[in-house]
């Protein structure tokens, strides 16, 4: 069973940076079940309104994808040795403010759309404010 | 980008119900579509994939059908432990999107 932990978020001013974790565990490496080679997601829902998606890392880094809120601000990056995605965002905005998710791809080896996620984490609160 | 549509946002049921819950595309997305179960408290759980495949594990009261820009999630029998909020996806093409969800109360 894959375990999805996020981690980073807190209380921060605009105009600053925040790096948000998410590690994943419970990866047997039986049937290349393996962390890298599964893509990864981040996705957040800001209170009130619906979920977001936000971006994509390919199972091996070579693709990252973003939605245009983040586009330029953020940056998706992951390390296969330990089993961890990273989302930092920069020059963060009230509207910022959400809990973020990281997410898996039930799917191996997806280079772009087409998968669903198999497995969500429970999220790590952002807030935005002055 | 794909535009999803879900309705309704919430809707009241009893146990032994069969409630329906729908997703509209902007455009044709084949059958990418996927519908999250999310209970409070926990993380989504992926309930069907690609329109209509339902997930190991999950009961068979559970269906969806549709293709190309409708999309359908039938739950018949409800149970209590069903009275939870449901929402869609579509993996059609970035940037991906959801359905705003349902929220299935007891009446």
């Amino acid at each position: 069973q894959v375990h999805l932990v996020e981690s980073g978020g807190g209380v921060v001013r605009p105009g600053t940076s925040l790096r948000l974790s998410c590690e994943a565990s419970g990866f047997t490496s039986v049937n290349y079940e393996t962390f890298s080679n599964y893509g990864m997601h981040w996705v957040r829902q800001a209170p009130g309104r619906g979920l977001e998606w936000l971006t994509f890392i390919s199972y091996d880094g070579s693709n990252q994808y973003y939605a245009d809120s983040v586009k330029g601000r953020a940056t998706i990056s992951r390390d296969n040795s330990k089993n961890t995605v990273t989302l930092q965002i920069d020059s963060l905005r009230l509207e910022d403010t959400a809990v973020y998710h990281c997410a898996k791809d039930a799917l191996r080896y997806i280079s772009s759309s087409g998968s669903p996620f198999d497995y969500w984490g429970l999220g790590t609160l952002v807030i935005v404010s002055s | 980008d794909v535009q999803v549509t879900q309705s309704p946002s919430s809707l009241s049921a009893s146990v032994g119900d069969t409630v329906t819950i729908t997703c509209r595309a902007s455009q044709s997305i084949m059958n990418f579509v996927n519908w999250y179960q999310h209970k409070p408290g926990k993380p989504p759980q992926l309930l069907i994939s690609s329109a209509s495949t339902l997930q190991p594990g999950m009961p068979s009261r559970f269906s969806g059908s549709g293709s190309g820009t409708e999309f359908t999630l039938s739950i018949s029998n409800l149970q209590p432990e069903d009275f939870v909020t449901y929402f869609c996806q579509q993996a059609f093409s970035l940037p991906l999107t959801f359905g705003g969800g349902t929220t299935v109360d007891l009446k």
